[in-house]
């Protein structure tokens, strides 16, 4: 089936370190998203990605980085630059963004990030 | 940016009908999502309307009026599987980021 994945769905830091998490597409979609939830609040844009080898930055990119090197993949590092890295981080993929609309976003089930 | 708008929390009685709101910025925009949350998952899509007026897709429903930068989504016969958080996202196809997400509104049905 096709769809999105992301591992681990929880994952544990020590502060000062960073960590890559993933997050793979087989639905053949051009572009893929990156946003952080905190508690009781909505999505914020990371990062997003439109074409292979290509990304931009979204609201809150400071302290993250993002790598675009296959359609399949779109990795998020959350860097130690990050001040409150704990949050709920969700990867998205949408057909390509050139072509008109509408995009619906399919989401992975997300993985926790808790850095202490 | 966009200016979503949407209510923060909704209470409403199981078997009950409940109407979300949500307004937004009408220029550039061409359509709004409707997404469900469930508390720790992803968001997945309930609707999508481009036009002027109300699409029925079983218990849910969604309205839109471009001319007002108006929404509601309309949940009709609640269970208790319906709290959840409801994300309003309208549709920008002149910016590169396509959706800007509302900050939802949590819905708790009681029984």
């Amino acid at each position: 089936d096709g769809g999105i994945t992301q591992s681990p769905k929880y994952l544990f830091r020590k502060e000062g370190q960073n960590v890559t998490l993933s997050c793979e597409q087989n639905l053949n979609h051009d572009a893929m998203y990156w946003y952080r939830q905190d508690p009781g609040q909505g999505l914020r844009l990371i990062y997003y990605s439109q074409i292979v080898n290509d990304f931009q930055k979204g609201d809150i990119a400071e302290g993250y980085s993002v790598s675009r090197e296959k359609k399949e993949s779109f990795p998020l590092t959350v860097t130690s630059a990050q001040k409150n890295p704990t949050a709920f981080y969700l990867c998205a993929s949408s057909i390509d963004l050139v072509s008109g609309g509408p995009y619906e976003q399919y989401f992975g089930p997300g993985t926790r990030l808790t850095v202490t | 940016g966009q200016n979503i708008d949407q209510p923060t929390e909704m209470t409403a009685t199981e078997g009950a009908i409940v109407q979300i709101n949500c307004t937004y910025q009408t220029s550039g925009f061409n359509g709004l999502f409707w997404y469900q949350q469930h508390a720790g998952e992803a968001p997945t899509f309930l609707s999508y309307n481009v036009l002027d007026g109300l699409e029925e897709k079983g218990r849910f429903s969604s309205f839109l009026s471009r001319s007002k930068g108006y929404s509601y989504l309309l949940l009709k016969e609640l269970q208790m599987k319906d709290s959840a958080s409801y994300l309003c996202a309208p549709h920008y196809p002149g910016s590169a980021r396509q959706l800007t997400f509302g900050s939802g509104t949590q819905l708790t049905v009681l029984p």
